[in-house]
């Protein structure tokens, strides 16, 4: 089956543009992380969607950073006002619930700031 | 501290085992992860394993974990060209369900 989609791959913008990056999970998962790749910080956790709870978003770096769930499935990321150190790779993961089951992730949003 | 801390860079010869460590943080971690990625690419879950087991078999790989060291290892046998890539160990640390990551061991397999 299809595993964890997210697009664009690849996303060049320049400083102070918002940005959205989207993540459509693995059909039936019902819950939804978001983490950063960044050479400087490594791997991170951003927010994390599980069914209809309220989301757990102690990751968030700054209040430029919100994301939302819609419908229990598809997740978007947005970034407004984007600055340099925003770079990173997005990578976005499904379980199938959220309690101690394995995360399974897409191939991530590179995203470039100008 | 809060780092879960993995040695950067492994080369080991084809045909050879190879062994990655990775030392985690919290006692009350429930669950412990091994993902690979290859360049370009996201994560890909290699296999977990349980707080209460000390070890666990998936074909060439073998998961052993020390609770009382906190030490977590990935044994890959007769290591492939195709094994080279970034190994990164999670832990799920107890009550939370987000991964805390190691920062990466680069695996590279010489001919």
């Amino acid at each position: 089956g299809a595993g964890v989609s997210q697009s664009p791959s690849n996303k060049v913008t320049e400083k102070g543009k918002d940005v959205e990056l989207r993540c459509d999970p693995i059909s039936g998962h019902t819950a939804l992380y978001w983490y950063r790749q960044s050479l400087g910080q490594g791997l991170e956790f951003l927010i994390y969607f599980q069914g209809n709870s309220a989301p757990d978003k102690s990751g968030l770096p700054s209040d430029r950073f919100s994301a939302e769930r819609t419908g229990g499935s598809v997740s978007t990321l947005t970034i407004q006002r984007t600055q340099q150190e925003d770079s990173a790779v997005y990578l976005c993961a499904s379980s199938p619930t959220g309690n101690n089951q394995p995360q399974h992730f897409g191939d991530g949003t590179r995203l470039s700031i100008l | 501290g809060e780092d879960v801390e993995q040695s950067l860079f492994l080369s080991v010869r084809e045909g050879d085992s190879s062994v990655i460590n990775c030392t985690y943080t919290d006692s009350s971690s429930t669950y412990l992860y091994w993902y690979k990625q290859e360049p370009g690419a996201g994560l890909q879950l290699l296999t977990y394993i349980f707080s209460n087991m000390d070890m666990k078999q998936d074909q060439r790989l073998t998961v052993l974990l020390n609770k009382k060291d906190k030490h977590l290892s990935l044994r890959i046998a007769d290591t492939q060209t195709g094994d080279s890539a970034i190994y990164f160990c999670a832990e799920k640390r107890g009550g939370g369900n987000k991964l805390t990551f190691g920062t990466g061991t680069q695996l590279k397999v010489e001919l």
